[in-house]
């Protein structure tokens, strides 16, 4: 049972527009939530983060939002950059680390 | 501050036989985690040790086993290889609560 969705594999943006990432969580329990960046061959680094006490957090470029209610997370970033093609993976914290499936973002030039 | 290191970088093993993968964490982190990432799945948890002890399991076969070392090394076992267990093995370090650092990874393929 997947307990971190990302219902949207993949999206693909222009360069400067926002891009818009989401992902949904089922258990009302996890109380840390991050977002991780992957290029193919590397293993995942770390992007962002947010405790559920929060609802936003920014860095640079980088926005994460969480709506506890809704159990929804999402990552902003504006303005996107080539370099910002990669997959995405958002997780939370709970007694271990739960994953989605990922959405791969493409950046148009 | 060296990474997280994974060695090997890639295997090619037959079903049936064994595989054993290392990870050496950033220094000074204690927690080790192993996952499973293949593709349409994202990143499965394995196992996490924490102070050469098993702290977290998850759904996997008992197939699968790891230890963790007084160093903080860690080595993830499987035998009785399968087709489906051909994936990117990616270890991960953490100090904290919430953010682990991963390893490149060791992409095991079996035939």
């Amino acid at each position: 049972d997947q307990q971190v969705k990302q219902n949207s594999p993949s999206l693909s943006v222009q360069e400067g527009r926002i891009s818009i990432l989401n992902c949904d969580y089922t258990n009302s329990m996890f109380d840390y939530f991050l977002w991780y960046k992957k290029y193919p061959a590397e293993g995942p680094t770390f992007l962002i983060s947010i405790s559920s006490i929060k609802d936003k957090n920014e860095d640079g470029r980088f926005t994460v939002f969480l709506n506890k209610s809704a159990k929804h997370l999402s990552l902003h970033i504006v303005p996107s950059q080539p370099g910002d093609s990669a997959v995405y993976f958002c997780a939370a914290s709970g007694n271990q680390f739960y994953f989605g499936t990922g959405t791969s973002l493409t950046v148009i030039p | 501050k060296a990474g997280v290191t994974q060695t090997p970088r890639y295997l090619i093993k037959t079903r049936g036989q064994q595989v054993t993968l290392s990870c050496s964490p950033i220094s000074g982190h204690r927690s080790v985690s192993w996952y499973q990432q293949t593709p349409g799945q994202g990143l499965q948890f394995l196992f996490e040790y924490f102070s050469e002890t098993q702290r977290n399991k998850g759904n996997f076969p008992g197939r699968f086993s790891g230890r963790q070392f007084s160093n903080s090394r860690s080595e993830m076992n499987v035998s009785t290889l399968e087709l489906g267990d051909s994936a990117l093995y990616l270890c991960a370090s953490s100090l904290e609560q919430g953010k682990a650092f991963f390893g490149q990874g060791t992409r095991l393929t079996v035939v």
